[in-house]
């Protein structure tokens, strides 16, 4: 079992429609988790961080964990042509260093 | 405020030949970080920094060795390339090595092994 598990899409979703991410981890006692964004050909952008149990609200875009599930997700509302790219999910294992795992990635395609 | 710098940011060697990648950042961050990215795999650890002077093996260090010159420069080397070893490289860094860091990454050297 992969650490960080992400469906590898294609996700595609119609312009203004909710985009949902879903993304599992294998370490329970992970601390940290994040989402980042990359374009086709460029470098990973965070766009968002959650360490908390529930919802966390940034704009069109909604990180939401569940710890007991070791599930997190990432929301998109409104969707643009202009988010279409992979997202990666990132999690800080609780190994007492700095290891981070990263997802394959899950890409989404916005269709104007 | 230029971030994580990475050079070259292509190159293309010969199996065998050896080189450096270069990586630096200007936000006075504790830790750094090499990854390597190919296509359904996602990004994997090479090797990090949490501070300098000390450097830990991530995920996949065999073939690589880093150098953590001061707090701004931290180098990946290849000794000896070997054709598995083309990839996209990114080099990132972070505040500190803390659990709830974020990292901030540079655009990236795409390496190809003839």
């Amino acid at each position: 079992q992969k650490e960080v598990e992400q469906n590898s899409g294609p996700l595609s979703v119609p312009e203004g429609a909710i985009a949902s991410l879903n993304c599992t981890y294998s370490d329970r006692g992970s601390q940290s988790f994040f989402w980042y964004r990359q374009y086709s050909g460029k470098s990973p952008e965070l766009i968002m961080s959650i360490y908390s149990n529930g919802d966390k609200e940034d704009g069109r875009f909604t990180a939401q964990l569940n710890k007991a599930s070791q599930y997190v997700s990432l929301l998109i509302r409104d969707s643009q042509p202009s988010d279409s790219a992979t997202y990666l999910c990132a999690v800080n294992l609780n190994t007492g260093g700095f290891k981070t795992i990263f997802g394959a990635g899950t890409r989404l395609f916005v269709k104007a | 405020n230029a971030g994580v710098t990475q050079t070259p940011k292509f190159q293309v060697l010969k199996t065998g030949q050896s080189m450096t990648l270069q990586c630096a950042q200007d936000m006075n961050h504790n830790s750094m970080y090499w990854y390597r990215q190919d296509p359904g795999m996602g990004l994997r650890l090479i090797y990090y920094s949490a501070s300098e002077g000390t450097t830990d093996k991530g995920e996949v260090p065999n073939g690589y060795n880093v150098s953590r010159l001061n707090k701004r420069e931290f180098s990946l080397r290849l000794e000896s390339a070997a054709p598995s070893q083309t990839s996209v490289y990114f080099c990132a860094s972070s505040e500190a090595g803390g659990s709830h860091q974020p990292q901030h990454f540079g655009d990236g050297t795409r390496l190809s092994i003839l």
